[in-house]
């Protein structure tokens, strides 16, 4: 079975930085592109940022243009998303999500809670 | 960017009863690129359809999707209690991938 597990989120101050991680299994990672999305009750379901499956190409929103970073490791199976310069509205549950080979997300993981507040 | 338009925001029924709801995009979706997701309160959205109208794998046949263009409907014919959840609808069609801001079904 495909599992996708978060970890990283947390508490932290507006400016401050944080990286969620992403381990997959059930799956072959490297054959797959991988997506980060996040929810809020305000703004609901927003794909923040993506990155291929070899790596070489990513996608941000621009919401998160310049202050996050996506990025993988094939050989560990793993997604990752570095945060900078946090702000308030980044408050969200974030989720790793595993491309289908049609852009739609066939597998989500149970998220990870980011809180910037100070 | 394409905006995805759902009503109702809430459906109120009852277990048994026919659940109809829409997603209208704000621009024609080229080969239905229009996917449907479930998510109960706690846990991450789940793949219902793909393609407007093809189920994933493992989703049940009172689930079925159906339109094109502008307009989709995701219809369950007869509720059962694990289907009380909120219902979101994605298209990706363009960039960016976007969602719409969902349909709660709640217990009448």
């Amino acid at each position: 079975d495909v599992q996708l597990l978060e970890s990283g989120g947390g508490l932290v101050q507006p400016g401050g930085s944080l990286r969620l991680s992403c381990a997959a299994s059930g799956f072959t990672f490297s054959n797959y592109d991988m997506s980060w999305v996040r929810q809020t009750p305000g703004k609901g379901l927003e794909r923040v940022s993506a990155i291929t499956d070899s790596g070489r190409s990513t996608y941000y929103a621009d919401s998160v243009k310049g202050r996050f970073t996506i990025s993988r490791v094939n050989s560990k199976s793993t997604l990752y998303l570095q945060m900078n310069n946090l702000r308030a509205e980044d408050t969200a549950v974030y989720y790793c999500a595993k491309d289908s080979n049609y852009r739609y997300f066939d597998h989500w993981g149970q998220g990870t809670l980011v809180t910037v507040s100070s | 960017e394409i905006v995805l338009t759902q009503s109702p925001g809430t459906l109120s029924l009852s277990p048994g009863e026919r659940a109809t709801f829409s997603c209208r995009a704000s621009q024609s979706l080229t080969s239905s690129q229009l996917a449907w997701y479930q998510q109960k309160t706690g846990q991450a959205p789940r793949l219902l359809i793909y393609g407007a109208s093809s189920r994933a794998t493992g989703i049940p046949d009172r689930f079925s999707g159906s339109g094109s263009g502008t307009d989709f409907t995701l219809t369950i014919s007869r509720l059962e209690p694990e289907d009380f959840a909120v219902y979101y609808c994605q298209q990706y069609d363009s960039s960016p991938r976007t969602f719409g801001q969902g349909t709660k079904v709640e217990i009448k």
